[in-house]
This record gives C-alpha cells, sequence and structure tokens, in this order.
C-alpha cells in the first residue's frame, strides 16, 4: 500500500533562514513525489514534483526538493524563508508502476516564519 | 487558461435542501476530481471522473451525487446532507488520469455549511 509521512505537525522558523519540510514515502515500486501548499481557505497550489532524473528539483517561489531513493525521503526546502511562506503544506506520492490511481497525500505540515 | 474554477464560494443549507456545486476548466484535462478537506486535514478524495466517465468512487455516501456533463464541466449534487458534511469541497483536473506523473491544478474550493 502507497502511504506519505510528514513527521512534523509545525516547522517554525526565522525569516532569512533556511527551512525544511519532511516528507518521506512508501510505495511498492517507484515513485512520482509532489509537494503542494494551501493558503489560508484557498485551494493547494503545485509548487513541485519528482518524476525520474535529477535528484534535486526546483520549483515555484524559490522552493526545491531532494529525492534520496534510499532513505525514501522528498524533503521540501527553501535557502532563506519569508513571512509569505508560512501555509500548509503538503507532501503527495503515487506508484509509477499502478496508472489511474489515486494521489495519497501526507497529513500536512503548518510553516510558521517570523519576522 | 490555468485555472480551475469553482462556485459558489461559500453555500450555507439545511439538511432537508438541494444544491449543487459547479467546476469548471479549460485547459483540455480529460480527468476530474472531487476532495473534501477539514481545517488543517489534507484532502480526502471522493471521485474521479475520466473522459467524463466515473472512474473512482471512494465509497461516498449517496447524498452526494457527481455529475460530468461534458470534459470542462463537473459538479456536485448535494441533497439531504448533514452536519458533519461541513467542509471546504476541493475540484481539481489533470491531463489525464492514467499519467501519474502528472500533477493536479486545483480549484479555490467551495466552503459548505450545513445547518
Amino acid at each position: 500500500a502507497q502511504s506519505v509521512a510528514q513527521p512534523e505537525d509545525q516547522v517554525n522558523v526565522a525569516e532569512g533562514n533556511p527551512l525544511t519540510v519532511k516528507c518521506t514515502y512508501s510505495v511498492s515500486g517507484n515513485p512520482y513525489l509532489f509537494w503542494y501548499v494551501q493558503y489560508p481557505n484557498r485551494g493547494l497550489q503545485f509548487l513541485l514534483k519528482y518524476i525520474t532524473g535529477d535528484n534535486l528539483v526546483k520549483g515555484s517561489y524559490g522552493f526545491e526538493a531532494e529525492f534520496n531513493k534510499s532513505q525514501t525521503s522528498f524533503h521540501l526546502k527553501k535557502p532563506s524563508a519569508l513571512v509569505s511562506d508560512s501555509a500548509l503544506y503538503f507532501c503527495a506520492v503515487r506508484d509509477m508502476g499502478q496508472a489511474g490511481t489515486a494521489l495519497i497525500f501526507g497529513k500536512g505540515t503548518t510553516l510558521s516564519v517570523s519576522s | 487558461d490555468t485555472e480551475v474554477t469553482q462556485t459558489p464560494k461559500h453555500l450555507v443549507m439545511g439538511m432537508t435542501n438541494k444544491k449543487s456545486l459547479k467546476c469548471e476548466q479549460h485547459m483540455g484535462h480529460r480527468a476530474m476530481y472531487w476532495y473534501k478537506q477539514k481545517a488543517k486535514k489534507p484532502p480526502e478524495l471522493m471521485f474521479v471522473y475520466s473522459y467524463e466517465k466515473l472512474s473512482i468512487n471512494e465509497s461516498v455516501p449517496s447524498r452526494f451525487s457527481p455529475e460530468c456533463p461534458n470534459s470542462s464541466l463537473l459538479n456536485l449534487h448535494l441533497h439531504a446532507l448533514q452536519p458533519e458534511d461541513s467542509a471546504l469541497y476541493l475540484c481539481a483536473s489533470s491531463p489525464t488520469l492514467a499519467q501519474n506523473y502528472n500533477e493536479q491544478f486545483f480549484g479555490p474550493g467551495t466552503r459548505l455549511t450545513v445547518l
């Protein structure tokens, strides 16, 4: 069965500091991995995805994520956090070998950036 | 046009009412999704349409009835809802259901309150 774990309910970071939001996954085959962000009372916005190739993926708003197959992780990072990055972040996975299946979301991590 | 639109933004209904939520996209996507999201929780998949046919129904109660009249439009008909159905209802679309590597594009959601 596919699953995604986001071990932290909340991450607090000061503006200008680097941030990391953690994600680990479990699939039977190879994964497609996604990060979405949700601002209050809004829908989800796509940030970035890993399909294949380079393990470091760059996305929107200066975010990047590193795919680590041995650790089954796909942590989201940003070198310098902004107050406007404060939001709810979801990691999601699909199994490459199971076409037409649902996107599996983690429980979400609230990022709070203080000024 | 890379937008998914949803109407209405907010809806308050009684338990005996009948109402409908509407979702529209003009990106040529052939997979469309309904999700239910409670506060600070991940979206829960309800239904998936692929090429206007219902492909996934995640055991949703019959008081929720989806409809896909054409490739751009997705409706969710509501009847005899319960207070616990109050949530943010999100619509999403992607190019196809089978191509697991595609991200989903989410609408802003309809905030539903059942009294």
